[in-house]
């Protein structure tokens, strides 16, 4: 069975900081998919960014990056010059071969401090 | 593009009664999921469509629940004789199935209270 792990469960960082939300999955699946999403107190959850399992670099978003490391099972989050809009639960997720459900771990709640 | 939404955004019952909760997905969305999210716990998969086919149901489905999509377009969720422990949001995602990477995109949610 799949499963994703995030082991921090709050974050609290300055302003225009840099800040990285670690995320690490376990899967016998050889093909899969990493998902970040951001919930904000609305409830809404907002795609960031995404990597395949056979995509030989990093992805990236804009102010998002993702810092995959396949031997390592991990897919950390990296957001460069936080912004106080930053600041809402981040969840990261994956999807089996069959792309057909997303798997959640638990979730960051992180908090930009101005 | 209006996204997906859903109805009601809030909804109060009483345990016992039935409670109806309804997704608009994106128009050219074949896919409809539903999720279900407790406080402080990520979202959990309930169950998705592929047009008008439901294709699979989790095991956090009980009895009680029963998802439809009769069309292939808006799809209905229905918890009959509701309990304290339905209480949760509820919410629905979609997706167009040919996407490389599937992403899916969600709702607002429907926040169910059971007293």
């Amino acid at each position: 069975a799949q499963k994703i792990t995030q082991t921090q469960p709050g974050m609290f960082v300055q302003e225009k900081e840099a800040v990285t939300l670690d995320c690490t999955y376990d899967t016998s699946d050889p093909s899969y998919g990493l998902f970040w999403y951001k919930q904000p107190s609305s409830g809404e959850m907002i795609f960031l960014i995404y990597q395949g399992s056979y995509d030989q670099q990093n992805a990236t978003e804009g102010r998002y990056s993702l810092n995959f490391q396949k031997a390592r099972k991990s897919a950390n989050l990296v957001i460069s010059a936080s912004q106080l809009g930053d600041s809402a639960m981040y969840f990261c997720a994956m999807s089996d071969q069959g792309a057909q459900k997303l798997v959640f771990g638990q979730g960051t709640r992180l908090t930009i401090n101005p | 593009d209006t996204g997906v939404s859903q109805d009601p955004r809030h909804k109060i019952t009483k345990r016992g009664q039935n409670v109806t909760f309804r997704c608009d997905p994106i128009s050219e969305h074949n896919r409809l999921y539903w999720y279900r999210q407790t406080l402080g716990q990520g979202p959990e998969f309930l169950t998705y469509f592929q047009n008008e086919a439901q294709l699979e149901k989790s095991r956090l489905l009980s009895d009680r629940f029963s998802a439809e999509r009769p069309k292939g377009s808006f799809s209905t969720l229905e918890i009959q004789r509701t309990e304290q422990g339905d209480s949760a949001m509820y919410l629905c995602a979609s997706s167009f199935r040919e996407a490389t990477n599937e992403k899916l995109f969600f709702g607002s949610g429907t926040q169910l209270s059971v007293l």
